[in-house]
């Protein structure tokens, strides 16, 4: 079956440092999603990628959908303490859509 | 703001009773989910569920679970005989269209099986 691989597990920085994590499918998927979660809460989505090559920015967030359509990744630019939770990928495929394991983002003060 | 509200927020139940979990998605949606989260781990998908029907269900999702949309606003989860392995957050997630749509989570069901 389809399998969403998200790398790192965790990440500890200091605040203001960078941070990325990223995302690889089994498969070509149609579309991309990422989601936050903050400890204790649901999944709130962050954005979507369609397009094969795509970049997308919020704010300090860049998102970024491989040639393939098989990788992504989302970069945080001068992490702040507010960006502490896990941040999960989404492969889109039809009926469901398929959750990597998460990166979980610690910022230090 | 539109959103996807679920009940009870936390649920307690011996092993072996049957739990009812309620959600109501977002009203113009279509297509309606199950995921559960146990502590610490992944969001896992159970099931998807469109025009009354399910579309597709993982191997999580065994004869145990069974999805109703018993009216026209809420969509529920019952786990017939619960285990101690059930234990997790349950979250209902709904979105308008199959695909290159936001979907939203409700806030989820702490299910606790003791």
């Amino acid at each position: 079956g389809q399998q969403v691989m998200q790398i790192p597990q965790y990440q500890h920085v200091q605040e203001g440092e960078d941070f990325t994590t990223y995302c690889n499918s089994s498969t070509t998927l149609s579309n991309i999603q990422w989601y936050k979660q903050r400890p204790g809460g649901h999944p709130v989505f962050l954005i979507q990628l369609v397009k094969s090559g795509e970049v997308k920015k919020q704010k300090r967030l860049t998102f970024q959908f491989g040639e393939a359509k098989k990788n992504s990744s989302l970069h945080i630019t001068a992490t702040q303490t507010t960006d502490v939770g896990t941040y999960f990928c989404a492969g889109d495929n039809f009926n469901k859509f398929y959750f990597g394991s998460g990166t979980k983002l610690n910022v230090k003060p | 703001e539109p959103e996807v509200t679920q009940t009870p927020s936390h649920q307690v139940t011996q092993m072996g009773q049957e739990v009812i979990l309620r959600c109501v998605p977002i009203s113009n949606h279509l297509y309606f989910y199950w995921y559960r989260q146990i502590l610490g781990q992944k969001v896992e998908f159970l099931v998807s569920f469109y025009n009354n029907e399910i579309s597709e269900k993982s191997e999580i999702f065994d004869d145990q679970f069974s999805v109703e949309r018993p009216d026209g606003s809420n969509f529920t989860l019952k786990i017939r005989s619960t285990k101690l392995e059930d234990s997790a957050m349950y979250f209902c997630a709904s979105r308008q269209g199959q695909q290159n749509t936001e979907a939203f989570f409700g806030q989820g069901t702490r299910l606790t099986v003791v």
